[in-house]
């Protein structure tokens, strides 16, 4: 089934510092979303991105969309220790029935 | 806010027991979603359910079972738990298309033994 693979598996930063993850998925999609996961809970959306459009911002966060790559970066900025956590991205399955999950970044930042 | 809960958040169990997971939430979602969460592997899709008594397979459903009698229930059963069914389950749901942002609750950890 088509997914999402982000990358890097895992990154250490220092607070103040910016992150970026990537994503690459492999068929057509209708939208892109990043959600993130504190140790041991639930995923939280974080920002959503539709086919059509190329870049979206929400607070520190910066989402980039290349649907000719058939990839997406997510770009936290200024890092916080409390950025700590794990990073999926999710597209739709080509039947637009579900989302498939990517197997996640993990972020780690140090103060 | 939406709220969705899951009925535990650890379990432990003996290989062989029915197992049930209940997930509900408040924000009278259509879409509902159960899926684990596996070291590696990342969250992979069990059920899902558009409507009531509505279900289907995701990508791994051997060993388990789904129910949705009320639209804001939706339930999992492990009909005979075993060991490679431990694991963090987690329960999700959208409103309107099923591509639309999800709303995770914060997940069940299951221990079989």
């Amino acid at each position: 089934s088509q997914q999402g693979e982000e990358d890097p598996q895992a990154l250490s930063i220092q607070e103040g510092e910016n992150a970026t993850m990537n994503c690459s998925y492999k068929t057509s999609i209708n939208n892109l979303q990043w959600y993130r996961q504190n140790s041991g809970r639930g995923l939280v959306h974080l920002i959503l991105i539709r086919s059509n459009e190329r870049e979206k911002h929400s607070g520190r966060l910066r989402v980039t969309l290349d649907t000719s790559k058939k990839s997406s970066s997510l770009l936290i900025t200024a890092s916080r220790a409390a950025d700590t956590a794990s990073y999926f991205c999710a597209t739709d399955n080509q039947a637009g029935t579900a989302l498939i999950f990517g197997k996640g970044t993990t972020l780690s930042v140090s103060s | 806010d939406v709220k969705v809960t899951q009925s535990s958040r650890y379990l432990v169990k003996r290989t062989g027991e029915k197992v049930f997971l209940e997930c509900v939430q408040d924000m009278d979602h259509e879409n509902m979603f159960w899926y684990r969460q596996d070291p590696g592997l990342g969250l992979r899709l069990i059920y899902f359910s558009y409507d009531v008594k509505m279900k289907e397979k995701g990508d791994i459903p051997e060993g388990y079972s789904v129910s949705r009698e009320k639209k804001e229930r939706f339930s999992l059963i492990l009909e005979s738990a075993s060991t490679n069914q431990t694991s963090m389950y987690l329960c999700a749901s959208s409103p309107g298309l099923a591509y639309n942002e999800q709303f995770f609750g914060p997940g069940t950890r299951l221990t079989v033994l």
